[in-house]
């Protein structure tokens, strides 16, 4: 199996823009899951899907925010309008079940 | 008080020494996990555990339930273990609560 896959791994915009991240998880998982990743907070749950569904968006920072998972085989967390608050890397995970969570290489975004 | 807390938060070693990096937390998990992330790089899971302890290679990782502690120790460290350890806790809810990581630099 190839792992997570995350696109783009770099992304360089300017406050204003429009960034769309994907992400498509490992075959047979049932859990998907986005973190964002900086140095001053380290890892922070965005939200996570089971089954397509989004269960938990808590950690969604803001109405900029949002994540679709339109089948089991991807995803997308949009932000829109960016700010250079959302520089950061984001990280896509999956799992199956209650076993080890597999991350992705992440996407490290920088919002001019 | 943060629900983990990880220890020391940085620690630099000569190669070949013996490394412990703990992680103790306040709230009831189902499974207490291990990640390493190289600098620029991705996350790697090293470790799940709900109990006992687990060996891989040179890795051991130990939990102690009753006293909500764990250890994660490197035998024979090696330039190449340098990087951030990361204990995570996961619950029934499926969500992970991580700790801030333990910067690891081995020196040769």
């Amino acid at each position: 199996d190839a792992g997570v896959i995350q696109s783009p791994r770099h992304e360089v915009t300017e406050m204003g823009q429009e960034v769309t991240l994907r992400c498509k998880p490992i075959s047979g998982h049932d859990y998907l899951f986005w973190y964002r990743q900086t140095m001053m907070r380290g890892l922070e749950l965005l939200i996570y899907f089971n089954n397509n569904v989004p269960i938990d968006d808590s950690g969604m920072p803001e109405d900029r925010f949002s994540a679709k998972m339109p089948n089991a085989s991807f995803s997308t967390l949009k932000i829109q309008p960016s700010e250079p608050r959302d520089s950061a890397v984001y990280f896509c995970a999956s799992r199956y079940r209650q076993e080890t969570q597999y991350f992705g290489p992440g996407t490290r975004l920088l919002v001019l | 008080k943060n629900e983990v807390e990880q220890s020391p938060q940085n620690l630099t070693a000569q190669e070949g020494e013996f490394i412990t990096i703990n992680c103790s937390y306040s709230v009831g998990i189902s499974a207490l996990h291990w990640l390493q992330q190289h600098p620029g790089g991705g996350i790697v899971s090293l470790f799940m555990l709900s109990s006992g302890k687990k060996k891989h290679g040179r890795l051991i990782a130990t939990i102690n339930i009753q006293e909500k502690h764990s250890s994660l120790h490197i035998t024979a460290s090696h330039p190449r273990d340098s990087a951030v350890y990361i204990c995570a806790l996961s619950s029934g809810t499926y969500k992970y609560i991580f700790g801030t990581g333990t910067r690891l630099k081995v020196l040769a």
